[in-house]
Order: C-alpha cells, then sequence, then structure tokens
C-alpha cells in the first residue's frame, strides 16, 4: 500500500517559537495532502486541503498566517505552527492522495508540545 | 463541523463477544471509510464502503451503509484484546475531504 511519512514524530518547543512538521508521499505522487489536528480524547478535525504548487485551502476557524501550509513538490508539504502557544500543542496528523486512488493515506501523526 | 456521530462513545465488553459501533452523518456522500487509532497513534485504515454499496466485509469486520438513513455500522466479531481502541467513521462527500466522526472508544477486557 502506498506509505506516507512524517517527520519528526514529536517534537516540544518553546512558547513563542516556531515549528515544521513534514508530510511526504514515500511512493506514490500526492496531488493533494490534507492537514488535521486532533486534540486528546478528541476526533480528528480537517484544518486545511493543499493541492501541489496552489495556495493551501484552510477550513473555517483555522488561521492561515499561523498555520502555514506549503505543497511545494508532489511528495512533500509541510505545516509551519508560527509563535506556537501551548493551546496549539496537539497531535497533528496529514494525508495524501493521487488521482487514481479512492481513499487518503494517512501519516503516523506528529505530536507537538508547546511550553 | 464535524459531520459524523458516532456512537456509544465508549463501549467495555469481554474478549470473544461481538462490538458494534455506529455512525451516522448529515450531508450525501461519496464514501465513508472506517479507521482504527491506537492511543497517541496513527490511524489504521480498515475498510471502505461506497454509496452505492450496503454491506462489506473483511475478516472478523462487518460494514454496513444506510444512505437513506445516513448511517453506517462496524461490527467487529469475536473480540480481542488487542481490537482495544479508537474507532472513526470518515465520510468524503465528492470534495475528496474526510470529515470524521466523534469516534468510539472500545475496550476489550481479557
Amino acid at each position: 500500500g502506498a506509505v506516507v511519512s512524517q517527520h519528526p514524530s514529536w517534537v516540544i518547543c518553546k512558547s513563542g517559537t516556531s515549528v515544521k512538521i513534514e508530510c511526504r508521499s514515500l511512493d506514490f505522487q500526492a496531488t493533494t495532502m490534507f492537514w488535521y489536528r486532533q486534540f486528546p480524547k478528541q476526533s480528528l478535525m480537517l484544518m486545511a486541503t493543499s493541492n501541489e504548487g496552489s495556495k493551501a485551502t484552510y477550513e473555517q476557524g483555522v488561521e492561515k498566517d499561523k498555520f502555514l501550509i506549503n505543497h511545494a513538490s508532489l511528495t512533500l508539504s509541510t505545516l509551519t505552527v508560527t509563535s506556537a502557544h501551548p493551546e496549539d500543542s496537539s497531535f497533528y496528523i496529514c494525508s495524501a492522495r493521487a488521482p487514481t486512488f479512492d481513499e487518503q493515506y494517512f501519516g503516523p501523526g506528529t505530536r507537538l508540545t508547546v511550553t | 463541523s464535524q459531520q459524523g456521530e458516532e456512537d456509544p462513545q465508549a463501549l467495555s465488553i469481554q474478549e470473544g463477544e461481538n462490538a458494534t459501533m455506529n455512525c451516522s452523518y448529515k450531508t450525501s456522500i461519496n464514501n465513508l471509510q472506517w479507521y482504527r487509532q491506537n492511543s497517541g497513534r496513527g490511524l489504521v485504515h480498515l475498510i471502505l464502503i461506497r454509496s452505492n454499496e450496503r454491506e462489506k466485509h473483511s475478516g472478523r469486520l462487518r460494514v454496513t451503509l444506510d444512505t437513506s438513513k445516513k448511517s453506517s455500522s462496524l461490527l467487529i466479531t469475536a473480540s480481542r484484546a488487542a481490537d482495544t481502541a479508537s474507532y472513526f467513521c470518515a465520510t468524503e462527500t465528492g470534495t475528496y475531504k474526510y470529515i470524521f466522526g466523534t469516534g468510539t472508544r472500545l475496550k476489550v477486557l481479557a
């Protein structure tokens, strides 16, 4: 099956700093990637959709200036959490799909802790 | 906003028993998928059912879909302690975006 990786798997950063999370499709070209956030014991909430070479589309209520998404190639999308605050601490999961796929393939997630 | 509502929110059963969890959604869908998530881990894809399908099986899993009622159910038969996890449904409405349900936390007691 298709494989999606995320890096790092966990990160701790100080309040006010920025942190970048990478999402890679390892064995297919992902025309579309998605970013989700999951708080403890809650479901996944879609944050944004990114298409290769174009600007990301953010869901209502998600601050685009705070969560910068770049989908610069067909195998890589990045999410940068800028000026992180403790309330940004969460589990961030990406997924990717190709036009020939019925489904999205999910990465293993990145746990962000902001102190 | 979340599209899917799942019930029960939590379920505790004995090993060997069957577990049933339900998902309801609000708008027309192209397909519905079920995922498992172990605590603090990524998602494991279980099964995809398309809007023109009514039932699918995969090993000990049985999924039904009733588009008239906008609902789906996941049945796990002969449960095992290793089935302990959270289970989520996710609907795709034609925009390739997935909307996840609220999830059911299943605990299987050995």
